[in-house]
């Protein structure tokens, strides 16, 4: 059971390129979500999504596109990636049903923008 | 909003230490509590978590947090730390059901052999 995948592990761009982190998971889970993590700011939600075809923005959404086409993916798409956007992505998938919504993380794409 | 805080940004012990991370979050309705650890390198893994039931929770690697309703509270605890317990622990909240998980700002743990 591979849990939460993520492509790729690192990733250098330059500023206005674009490019798109991979996420998929195995667990037939309906919420998937992309957060970013910087020092000191905890995780912040960027976009997420309640199931297929369906997604909404989190708390820093602006520069971040997202579509969830399957339940197994939730790609992550940077249209044009600015210096402030150098962080490392984490995505997250849980399952809704019952109360216990445990959270499993991906390994974590570390994104730097120059 | 809920929020979660986390007061201690950056702790250092010594081996053998007791360690006592803070939690608080702000939230009227019923909620699930983690703390997950993140190690140098690596990702989030889930160290301990409370839906329900008694609120004194035992995780992995001797972990404990207590659920203080009263003062919406979700403290972490080790009676003794261990050089492999460097890394940085978020605590997190939501509601049971939903999707969207507040996360705590961290708290980098570095022991001293």
């Amino acid at each position: 059971n591979a849990g939460v995948t993520q492509t790729p592990k690192f990733q250098v761009l330059k500023t206005g390129q674009s490019m798109t982190l991979q996420c998929a998971q195995d667990m037939n889970h309906e919420y998937m979500s992309w957060y970013r993590q910087d020092p000191g700011m905890g995780l912040r939600l960027i976009h997420y999504s309640v199931g297929a075809g369906i997604t909404d923005q989190g708390e820093v959404p602006n520069g971040y596109n997202v579509s969830r086409s399957t339940t197994e993916d939730f790609p992550l798409r940077l249209l044009s990636a600015a210096p402030s956007q150098t962080s490392v992505y984490f995505c997250a998938s849980s399952d809704p049903r019952g109360l216990n919504t445990e959270a499993f993380f991906g390994q974590g794409t570390r994104l730097t923008v120059v | 909003a809920q929020s979660v805080s986390q007061h201690n940004h950056h702790v250092i012990l010594s081996e053998a230490a007791s360690l006592e991370l803070g939690c608080n979050y702000s939230y009227g309705g019923t909620v699930n509590l983690f703390w997950y650890v993140q190690y140098p390198g690596q990702h989030l893994q889930l160290l301990l978590k409370y839906f329900s039931g008694d609120p004194l929770v035992k995780g992995i690697k001797g972990f404990e947090a207590e659920f203080i309703k009263s003062k919406f509270s979700f403290n972490l605890r080790k009676p003794s730390v261990q050089w492999s317990d460097t890394a940085e622990y978020f605590c997190a909240v939501t509601a049971p059901g939903t999707y969207k998980y507040i996360f705590g700002t961290g708290t980098r743990l570095k022991v001293l052999a």
